[in-house]
């Protein structure tokens, strides 16, 4: 079954070290794997996405994403907090080959602390 | 660019009357827009899918006849939410897919509409 694993409910980090929150899949076929985030009480921003090509993903807000295959990770990863990265974060998968509606698949959602 | 907004941001509403929610996008043409519910502290829920011109696809368990969607242009959608009842009340959150963005295409969200049912 097609599913999407954050493993941390919540994240909490120094301002100033750097922060990783995680995220595995399970798809039948190739995945597209996105990032987004939640602000309190508001939509969510895209932050980057992977779809071919360096695994390695840069996006939004000093933000990057490795992409590792053999471990069906898309981790999402910043050199250094800062308070204002507190916030939610999904990560998401599309099946391209399942999927013909361009749905995706979320993940449960991990809250980052960054604390002064 | 593709910013979708949404209105009301928040409306309170007494059990039984209806409410409309709107999701544009404002700076390019949507062919599928989705709606989501999300509830305090938790994941999103797919509500149901809407391609322009045509009739919404609601994921399993959602009442099509109470979440009435509609997808009139490629820019609007609308979800109004029949005879409503404080179970109701949640966040709703829409996203709309580019149109000719292909495969590789990003699903842009609105900022949410927080939903109180009286």
């Amino acid at each position: 079954a097609q599913s999407v694993a954050q493993p941390e409910d919540q994240v909490n980090v120094a301002e100033g070290n750097p922060l990783t929150v995680k995220c595995t899949y399970s798809v039948s076929g190739n995945p597209y794997l996105f990032w987004y985030v939640q602000y309190p009480n508001r939509g969510l921003q895209f932050l980057l996405k992977y779809i071919t090509g360096d695994n390695l993903v840069k996006g939004s807000y000093g933000f990057e994403a490795e992409f590792n295959k053999s471990q069906t990770s898309f981790h999402l990863k910043k050199p250094s907090a800062l308070v204002s990265d507190s916030a939610l974060y999904f990560c998401a998968v599309r099946d391209i080959e399942k999927d013909s509606n361009y749905q995706l698949i979320w993940g449960a959602g991990t809250k980052l602390i960054i604390k002064p | 660019g593709a910013v979708v907004s949404q209105h009301p941001s928040w409306v309170i509403c007494k059990s039984g009357t209806s409410v409309k929610i709107e999701c544009r996008s404002l700076d390019f043409q949507a062919t599928t827009m989705f709606w989501y519910r999300q509830f305090p502290k938790q994941s999103l829920m797919l509500m149901a899918t809407s391609n322009e011109g045509s009739k919404a696809t609601y994921e399993q368990g959602v009442e099509k006849d109470k979440f009435l969607i509609n997808h009139a242009s490629l820019t609007l959608s609308t979800l109004t939410v029949t005879s409503a009842h404080p179970e109701d009340s949640s966040f709703y959150i829409c996203s709309a897919r580019m149109v000719a963005g292909g495969p590789t295409d990003t699903q842009y969200f609105g900022p949410g509409t927080r939903l109180t049912v009286l």
